[in-house]
């Protein structure tokens, strides 16, 4: 079966850094790219980046830099985002996105979310 | 970079059409994108107007130039959602998304 599938809910106070993983299945991990998009309660998406998976090129939204890494593991097919010192207003769902084909491309599977909560 | 702008809301009864804009400059292939409450976002069209497999026909896309249009045609109470346009940012490398359109099915 095609799918991403995240992992689960994070609460995290402020200053602290979380890691989420987006485990994919069906298809061919390392000849894609992924995204990862956010979405603060109420608001709209916002996309944090991407990974190459074959090579592991990342790109990161200006916003993000300094603060965001993405990596990928090919042995396990996962794919991990980490933001650090987080705030408050980081809490949101964090979303992994892969693209059809090439990462400027419309993206056709997304995983379920995985919210992050940051109190202060 | 891309600024992708999108109406706040839409309404349309049922069996109505319904079209949610995209504007921006020049904004090439454009994206759309429907979710539903707690829900990831699904593509409903691609390419400015192909439609994924599983995307029922009522769903299409049309524009050029700096606005998109997403269509949506004998709407139901099943397509209320938020609909988000998007493009590829070719400065930043990166997805850019409009702000959403919610759509009421009044």
């Amino acid at each position: 079966q095609v799918q991403l599938v995240q992992s689960g809910a994070e609460m995290k106070k402020s200053g602290a850094s979380v890691k989420v993983s987006c485990k994919a299945s069906g298809f061919d991990f390392t000849g894609h790219f992924l995204y990862w998009v956010r979405q603060a309660p109420g608001q709209g998406l916002e996309s944090m980046g991407w990974i190459n998976c074959g090579t592991g090129a990342t790109t990161y939204a200006e916003k993000f830099q300094g603060r965001l890494t993405l990596t990928r593991d090919t042995s396990i097919n996962t794919a991990y985002m980490e933001l650090t010192s987080l705030r408050p207003d980081d809490s949101a769902v964090y979303y992994c996105a892969r693209p059809i084909g090439g990462r400027y491309e419309a993206g056709d599977l997304w995983g379920q979310g995985s919210l992050v909560n940051v109190s202060s | 970079s891309s600024v992708l702008t999108q109406p706040p809301s839409v309404s349309v009864a049922p069996g109505q059409t319904a079209r949610i804009p995209c504007g921006g400059h020049d904004i090439g292939p454009v994206h759309w994108y429907h979710q539903k409450p707690g829900q990831a976002p699904i593509l409903v069209v691609s390419d400015t107007s192909h439609r994924p497999s599983g995307i029922p026909e009522r769903f299409s896309g049309s524009g050029s130039g700096n606005t998109a249009t997403l269509t949506i045609t004998r709407v139901e109470a099943g397509d209320e959602a938020d609909y988000y346009c998007q493009v590829w940012d070719v400065n930043r490398d990166l997805w850019v998304f409009g702000g959403g359109t919610k759509l009421t099915v009044l």
